[in-house]
C-alpha cells in the first residue's frame, strides 16, 4: 500500500499569511494526487485533483504543486474561511489512501 | 444539483452486520464509480471502498476486505455497503461519494453528509 505522509500535522496563521503544507508519497504517484478540506463537522470538499487542478468553485488562492513523491498545497493568502483540515490522497492505485491531516489554526 | 444521501447508520453490537444506503440524484449515475470514505471520531480519513460503474469491479481497504461488500443498483440510483462482522474499530461516520470519473482511481468530487455507525455492546 502507498502512504502518504503530510507535514505539518497542525500549523497557526494569521489572515493574509502564505500556508503551504507538504504531502510526500511512500512511492511514486506520478500525478494522481489529491486535495481536500474539511471543516468540523462537515464533509470533506475537494479542491484540488491531479496535482494542480482546480476543482469548480475552488478560489484561486489554492494552488497545488509537484510530481513523483513530493506535493504541495499552498494558499496564498490566508482567508477566515480557510480554517480547516486538510488531507492529501492518492489515486495512483488502490487502496486510495489519506494523508494523516493538516489542521490550520488562527494565530 | 448534485447529491448524495446516506443512511442505515446506527448502533450494533460487535460481531453484527448493517447496510448503509447512499441514494445519488442530479447526475448520471451509471456514469461514475462510486466510493465510501469512513472517518472515526477525531480521527482523519480513511478510504473504504470504490466500485466500477457497471458494479462489476470492486476494491477495499485491507482493513475491511472480507467483511464488506459494496454494490450498486442503476436503476435506482443507490449505492451499498453491506458490512459484516462489525468490530468496535469500524465505530466511524461514513461517507458516501460520487467519484469525479468512471474508472476506480478518481478522487470524489460529491460527499453525502456522512452516516454514523456505532460498533458497541
Amino acid at each position: 500500500d502507498i502512504q502518504m505522509t503530510q507535514s505539518p500535522s497542525s500549523l497557526s496563521a494569521s489572515v493574509g499569511d502564505r500556508v503551504t503544507i507538504t504531502c510526500r508519497a511512500s512511492q511514486s504517484i506520478s500525478t494522481y494526487l489529491n486535495w481536500y478540506q474539511q471543516k468540523p463537522g462537515k464533509a470533506p470538499k475537494l479542491l484540488i485533483y491531479a496535482v494542480s487542478s482546480l476543482q469548480n468553485g475552488v478560489p484561486p488562492r489554492f494552488t497545488g504543486s509537484g510530481s513523483g513523491t513530493d506535493f504541495t498545497l499552498t494558499i496564498s493568502s490566508l482567508q477566515p474561511e480557510d480554517f480547516a483540515t486538510y488531507y492529501c490522497q492518492q489515486s495512483y492505485s488502490t487502496p486510495l489512501t489519506f494523508g494523516g491531516g493538516t489542521k490550520v489554526e488562527i494565530k | 444539483e448534485v447529491q448524495v444521501l446516506e443512511s442505515g447508520g446506527g448502533l450494533v453490537q460487535p460481531g453484527g452486520s448493517l447496510r448503509l444506503s447512499c441514494a445519488a440524484s442530479g447526475f448520471t449515475f451509471s456514469n461514475f464509480a462510486m466510493s465510501w470514505v469512513r472517518q472515526a471520531p477525531g480521527k482523519g480519513l480513511e478510504w473504504v471502498s470504490v466500485i466500477s460503474v457497471s458494479g462489476d469491479i470492486t476494491y477495499y481497504a485491507d482493513s475491511v476486505k472480507g467483511r464488506f461488500t459494496i454494490s450498486r443498483d442503476n436503476s435506482k440510483n443507490t449505492l451499498y455497503l453491506q458490512m459484516n462482522s462489525l468490530r468496535a474499530e469500524d465505530t466511524a461516520i461514513y461517507y458516501c461519494g460520487k467519484d469525479r470519473c468512471s474508472s476506480s482511481n478518481c478522487p470524489i468530487d460529491y460527499w453525502g453528509q456522512g452516516t454514523l455507525v456505532t460498533v458497541s455492546s
